[in-house]
């Protein structure tokens, strides 16, 4: 297994510039998630999915899109790129868990992130 | 939404001894308290969790230790070694699917 993959590794954008950062999982799990981390900072939660066809908003949305048609696939689109979305994405990917307290949740497998720089 | 706070920032230590972090969050129905592990320039990777029925849990040099009610938990690494010099980042549930991620502790061994 690949695991959690995403394209590309780095990237540079002008402002006003538009991009999709893509994602996928051959883990077949259900839950998937993008976050970004700026520098010495935590991850923020940006969009998440529990499933294909359905996605919600995170704490930092504003700028940011996204679509789940397949379980495998959950790419994040950037509209009109600003300075302030420079910073290191990641997407990860976890399973639900099966009910009940011992199981209510899983680990989360995260990708290599994308470095975005935006000038 | 879950506050989370991890003391201390940075924690720097000599190679054998102890470390310790904490991680106090705010959702009283948090149930899944996960530690995360990130080297630098590296992806997070979970390295201990407990579940809310459990007080402690340990795996070889790390351990965690949970206190619901006073809604805190700790990570502990014993023996440390210059390989766990990394950034480590809580990350209790506050919901079914997401979890909310402290802003991490730097910790640096020393040789």
């Amino acid at each position: 297994n690949a695991g959690v993959t995403q394209t590309p590794k780095f990237r540079i954008l002008k402002i006003g510039q538009s991009m999709t950062l893509q994602c996928a999982q051959d883990m077949n799990h259900n839950y998937m998630y993008w976050y970004r981390q700026d520098p010495g900072m935590g991850l923020k939660l940006i969009y998440y999915s529990v499933g294909a066809g359905i996605t919600d908003k995170g704490e930092v949305p504003n700028g940011y899109n996204v679509s789940r048609s397949t379980t495998e696939d959950f790419p994040l689109r950037l509209e009109l790129a600003a300075p302030s979305q420079t910073s290191v994405y990641f997407c990860a990917s976890s399973t639900p868990g099966a009910g009940g307290l011992e199981s209510s949740y899983n680990e989360q497998f995260f990708g290599p992130g994308t470095r975005l720089t935006v000038l | 939404g879950e506050n989370v706070e991890q003391h201390p920032s940075t924690l720097s230590v000599q190679e054998g001894d102890s470390a310790v972090i904490k991680c106090t969050y705010s959702d009283s129905a948090s149930n899944y308290f996960p530690w995360y592990k990130q080297e630098l320039g590296k992806r997070p990777q979970l390295i201990i969790d407990i579940r809310s029925n459990v007080g402690e849990k340990k795996d070889q040099r790390i351990a965690v230790t949970l206190n619901k009610t006073a809604k805190h938990f700790s990570l502990h690494i014993t023996e440390t070694q210059p390989e766990d010099s990394a950034v480590y980042f809580c990350a209790p549930n506050s919901g079914y699917s997401t979890l909310t991620f402290g802003k991490g502790t730097m910790l640096l061994v020393s040789p």
